[in-house]
């Protein structure tokens, strides 16, 4: 039973454009999202997060929102640059247990 | 530069074989994961520690995984026998939510490919 969803295995977007990545959730003791970033051969690295209590979180061209009656959220990020292209997992948790349930992944891809 | 290291990088082997894959998580924190990368699953967590005791391992196959710490620089995560199935990136994260400048936030190594033959 897959907790956190990525129904979009991959997602070309061209340089200058908005990628609009989404994650969406079944467990309603999830109270903190994030979104890690992986390049090939390299590790998930932490890009964004948000808790529960907000619906927004922003930081430079990232922007997070978090929409809880659908257990639903999203990666903004504008615009798009050739060096975003990589993997970004989804990834939700209960405060208190650091113990995350990751999403599948969406490749993106953005086009010189 | 603090950073996760794992060991080896690449892993081949036959059917049957145990393997052995290490991780040494940064200096300092307290809680290091085991997760597994598949196609299909995603990033699977296999097992995790704080301050080296097991906390929860329900994503390992028991029968044929174990994971240890044998001390707070040193992390083990086992595979005997191994199976095709098996074959996947293994990566080790560490953390420590007190010190952590993003809530929760865990660090990466760059894992290990293993391929089962």
């Amino acid at each position: 039973d897959q907790q956190v969803k990525q129904n979009s295995p991959s997602l070309s977007v061209q340089e200058g454009r908005i990628s609009i990545l989404n994650c969406d959730y079944t467990n309603s003791m999830f109270d903190y999202f994030l979104w890690y970033k992986k390049y090939p051969a390299e590790g998930p690295t932490f890009l964004i997060s948000i808790s529960s209590i907000k619906d927004k979180n922003e930081d430079g061209r990232f922007t997070v929102f978090l929409n809880k009656s659908a257990k639903h959220l999203s990666l903004h990020i504008v615009p798009s640059q050739p060096g975003d292209s990589a993997v970004y997992f989804c990834a939700a948790t209960t405060s208190g247990t650091y113990k995350y349930i990751f999403g599948t992944g969406t490749r993106l891809k953005v086009l010189a | 530069d603090a950073r996760v290291t794992q060991t080896p990088r690449h892993k081949v082997t036959e059917m049957g074989q145990e393997v052995t894959m290490r991780c040494q998580p940064i200096l300092g924190h307290n809680t290091v994961f085991w997760y597994r990368q598949t196609m299909m699953q995603g990033l699977e967590l296999l097992a995790y520690f704080r301050n080296r005791a097991p906390l929860d391992d329900s994503g390992m196959p028991k029968d044929r995984f174990s994971a240890e710490m044998p001390d707070a620089t040193l992390a083990t995560l086992k595979i005997q026998p191994s199976e095709p199935r098996d074959s996947a990136v293994y990566f080790c994260a560490s953390g420590d939510p007190g010190q952590a400048f993003h809530q929760d936030e865990q660090f990466f190594g760059p894992g290990t490919r293993l391929t089962v033959l």
